[in-house]
């Protein structure tokens, strides 16, 4: 199972696009790349996903380089409600199971 | 109402007791699971099923036992409490595809004094 890395902590003002860049350079070729946000005393919410280039819905943008060794998710002009923890997950469609880092904690300050 | 449910929402139990943890779903998947999340940590795979009759281990299942009493239902019991399973705990849903994403409940906190 691939390995990621990404930033223990980040702090933005509200209006600001935050870009959250996760390492996992032994990605496989059956790999996808995960999202989930986390609230304090709130389960993790699945917020986007992709595979290669990029992805975009309601709430984020997911940007993958050809070689998938990275990926950032984008959140557009940020507000407080988006002080949360962020993890990036690498998994194959056939995995049963999440297996999550510590996450970036972002701290969205007015 | 919520797509995953967990009764309680808080508990404080002594060392020792027994104590059950109950999770519904209304998402009509066959598999759900039972994660711990310590401070600052991410979140650890406790145990694990594929639909009512399959039960798995996860990656920190001693001193925990789970039952899928429905397709909807999986409860957590910690058969004798210890101070270090002081944690919170959550239930999550997802279909065949993990990929389609997991859906979790809003937790229980645990606190075993």
């Amino acid at each position: 199972l691939a390995k990621t890395t990404q930033p223990i902590s980040m702090d933005s003002y509200e209006g600001q696009e935050v870009n959250i860049t996760c390492s996992h350079n032994n990605i496989a070729t059956n790999d996808y790349i995960t999202w989930y946000q986390q609230f304090p005393s709130q389960g993790p919410r699945f917020i986007i996903q992709g595979y290669k280039t990029k992805v975009t819905n309601e709430v984020a943008s997911l940007f993958i380089p050809a070689d998938r060794k990275s990926s950032t998710l984008s959140l557009p002009r940020v507000s407080l409600s988006d002080t949360a923890v962020y993890y990036c997950l690498v998994l194959m469609d056939s995995s049963y199971k999440l297996i999550f880092g510590s996450g970036t904690r972002l701290l969205v300050r007015p | 109402d919520a797509d995953v449910t967990q009764t309680p929402r808080n508990r404080i139990t002594k060392t020792g007791k027994r104590i059950m943890l109950e999770c519904s779903q209304t998402k009509g998947h066959d598999r759900m699971y039972w994660y711990r999340q310590d401070p600052g940590l991410g979140l650890r795979l406790i145990y694990y099923s594929f639909d009512v009759k399959d039960i798995n281990k996860g990656e920190i299942s001693d001193g925990y036992s789970v039952s899928r009493q429905a397709q909807a239902k999986f409860s957590l019991s910690l058969e004798s409490a210890i101070p270090n399973q002081t944690a919170l705990y959550f239930c999550a849903t997802s279909g065949h595809r993990v990929t389609d994403g997991y859906t979790f409940g809003s937790g229980t906190r645990l606190t075993v004094v």
